[in-house]
């Protein structure tokens, strides 16, 4: 139980281009879900926690007009980056968590090259 | 932000030694998990910790949750080569809400 998927697995865009990244989980319904940002040989970095139905909260430097997530069914997240540059090129991936528990169960990463 | 101080870096062991590596933190944390991230892919979850003290095991893997609520450790013990990959510690404060905070991760290297 309690399996996150995520789609697509790897995407290469052109620079100035809109990418969307979906989030599932697939056996459990998640109230919250959290989009992370990993750069080669670093750890996790919070970008926002999504509550399904309402707006997500952004950490503090992700720019939310650029990082564009909804969170609009209990079982399902997207994160859309806006623009993209090659700078925005990192492995983004989501965890989720079950009603009343604490555990975040992270999905398998979507890899993003922008040229 | 809170952070959380993971050690060592890196190490490389022989297939059948012990490992144990730590995670400490300068704030009270209300929860300690440990997972493991293997290359191109998604962290994935070894033990959750709940309570002060609380010691779990799952196979040959060992967490502790530290009676300061301050620091965790993970131990594997008799390692194999698919034990290699990097190990992060996560935790929660009980002001954070669900957010978790990542420790900068262990690379584990076992040579057969």
């Amino acid at each position: 139980g309690a399996v996150v998927s995520q789609h697509p697995s790897w995407v290469i865009c052109k620079s100035g281009t809109s990418v969307k990244i979906e989030c599932r989980s697939l056996d459990f319904q998640a109230t919250t879900m959290f989009w992370y940002r990993q750069f080669p040989k670093q750890s996790l970095m919070l970008m926002a926690t999504s509550n399904e139905g309402s707006k997500a909260t952004y950490e503090q430097g992700v720019e939310k007009d650029k990082f564009l997530i909804n969170h609009a069914s209990l079982t399902l997240s997207t994160l859309t980056v806006t623009s993209a540059h090659p700078e925005d090129s990192s492995f983004y991936i989501c965890s989720a968590t079950l009603l009343g528990q604490e555990t975040q169960y992270f999905g398998p990463g979507t890899r993003l090259l922008v040229l | 932000g809170q952070q959380l101080n993971q050690s060592p870096q890196s190490m490389f062991i022989q297939e059948g030694e012990d490992v144990s590596m730590n995670c400490t933190s300068s704030s009270i944390f209300n929860t300690w998990l440990w997972y493991k991230q293997d290359p191109g892919e998604g962290p994935v979850l070894l033990i959750a910790l709940y309570k002060a003290g609380e010691l779990t095991s799952n196979g040959r893997l060992t967490a502790q949750f530290g009676i300061t609520r301050k620091d965790s450790f993970l131990n594997i013990s008799a390692s194999i080569p698919s034990d290699v990959g990097i190990y992060f510690c996560a935790g929660r404060e009980e002001t954070s809400g669900s957010r978790l905070t990542f420790g900068e991760g262990t690379q584990l290297t076992v040579n057969p």
